[in-house]
């Protein structure tokens, strides 16, 4: 089972900050995902990297996957309170050649204070 | 747009107590999942069934049973509640042997044992 570590454990930023997410492990990933989990809520999809060195945007959060595919971080630019929450990253586990399932790391909380 | 929908949101048991959690998704997806969160420890598999008819442990199976009813439920039962079940739990479908293998969520059973 590959282990996910994620750093920070918390991070708390004002308004209009910059922050950096990590997610690392010791073996390739797959494919990693991130999450986003609000508080009473279920994590919700924020992106899928695959390709070794890939970088996605989505509005102002960068996702950028190693060359190594060993590790994953989320950039979030000019933080807003909306974008408090618990950053989750997930690998895939190859269980047959058509299927997986996902493993969770801990997790990143983020506070964004007006 | 009810997705993955779960019941109770909340329960109270004493020890011992038996219970069970129903999840239903209506999104026709093959795989479905059930996952505890507890603080700084992410995410952690407990049961999955990869299509109608089949289910295996994940990585903390021990004191639950699950029971996929048909391919819209998946039920997770705790046959003689423990302290340590004390818990968020967290059902969630996929679509079978996708490369994403995105997760949806529903919004979480909060169980508190006594």
């Amino acid at each position: 089972t590959q282990l996910l570590e994620q750093s920070p454990q918390f991070l708390s930023i004002q308004e209009g900050e910059n922050l950096t997410v990590y997610c690392n492990s010791s073996s390739v990933f797959s494919s990693l995902q991130w999450y986003r989990q609000e508080p009473g809520e279920g994590p919700v999809l924020l992106v899928t990297v695959v390709t070794g060195g890939e970088v996605k945007k989505l509005k102002r959060l960068t996702f950028q996957f190693g060359d190594a595919r060993k590790d994953s971080s989320l950039h979030i630019t000019a933080a807003q309170p909306g974008d408090t929450g618990l950053y989750l990253c997930a690998s895939k586990e190859v269980v047959s050649d058509s299927w997986g399932k996902l493993q969770f790391g801990a997790g990143t909380q983020v506070v964004v204070t007006p | 747009n009810a997705g993955v929908t779960q019941t109770p949101k909340f329960q109270v048991l004493k020890t011992g107590q038996s219970m069970t959690l129903q999840c239903a998704q209506d999104m026709n997806h093959n795989s479905m999942y059930w996952y505890r969160q507890d603080p700084g420890m992410g995410l952690r598999l407990i049961y999955y069934s990869a299509s109608e008819g089949t289910t295996d442990k994940g990585e903390v199976p021990n004191g639950y049973n699950v029971s996929r009813l048909n391919k819209r439920e998946f039920s997770l039962r705790l046959e003689s509640a423990a302290p340590s079940q004390t818990s968020v739990y967290f059902c969630a479908s996929s679509e079978l042997g996708t490369g994403t293998g995105e997760l949806f969520f529903g919004e979480g059973s909060r169980l508190t044992v006594l």
